[in-house]
């Protein structure tokens, strides 16, 4: 079973579209992410939510909407792309609160998203 | 803000050699830093954490150290082999506990 799964594992769209990108984790955990990393491989935080509840923005520009319909669940829909946008993004997930984080966050294998 | 650098982009080591990777960061004091290794197309993948009071961690041949007066963490893998050919990332917690922030890597290539 894998632990923290998203999809899809590849996604090419045009600009000005709208796409969405799964993850679920079955850890049981109460803190999920979502990371982007560049093709300079910067691993950066998107988001953070613990139990369903918005943690962290790290300055993501709205057209960027995480929705977590529970706790196993971190969504990321993405409206209006733009070619800036391609990127892996990646969904975490670890047992940590959400206001410390003294444990191991487990990675899902990433989106590669390409805007063209 | 806080800044985690990771001094080299990439290391070639002979299989057998101890492979050293450093981490450095600034403007903060975390409690905590974690490793992980990166392996193409796939996701990080935790490998060793280690908190401000202890001075070093050992897993298998892995071994991490954590300096917090020179803020610096130093990974090692001893009798390094090809399958260790990787990236390793550096993290640690941002300042709010909230998230890991991430060193940009460091890319080994062990070569037989």
């Amino acid at each position: 079973d894998t632990a923290v799964s998203q999809t899809p594992k590849y996604l090419v769209t045009q600009m000005g579209n709208d796409k969405s990108i799964k993850c679920e984790q079955n850890l049981g955990h109460d803190t999920m992410y979502w990371y982007k990393q560049d093709s300079k491989k910067f691993l950066k935080i998107m988001f953070s939510y613990n139990n369903k509840e918005l943690i962290i923005n790290e300055t993501v520009p709205n057209r960027f909407s995480p929705k977590s319909p529970d706790k196993a669940h971190l969504n990321l829909h993405i409206n209006s792309l733009e070619l800036g946008d391609s990127a892996v993004y990646f969904c975490a997930s670890s047992q940590d609160t959400g206001r410390s984080m003294n444990t191991e966050a487990f990675f899902g294998q990433g989106t590669r998203l390409t805007v063209v | 803000s806080q800044k985690i650098e990771q001094n080299s982009e990439a290391l070639n080591i002979q299989e057998g050699k101890t492979a050293t990777l450093t981490c450095n960061y600034t403007n903060y004091s975390p409690a905590y830093l974690q490793w992980y290794r990166q392996d193409p197309g796939r996701g990080p993948v935790f490998l060793l954490l280690i908190r401000e009071n202890e001075k070093e961690k050992r897993k298998e041949r892995l071994k991490v150290t954590f300096d917090t007066t020179l803020k610096q963490s130093l990974f090692h893998i001893t009798a390094s082999q090809p399958a260790d050919s990787a990236t390793y990332l550096c993290a640690l917690s941002n300042q709010a506990g909230t998230a890991l922030i991430f060193g940009k890597g460091t890319t080994l290539s062990v070569s037989s």
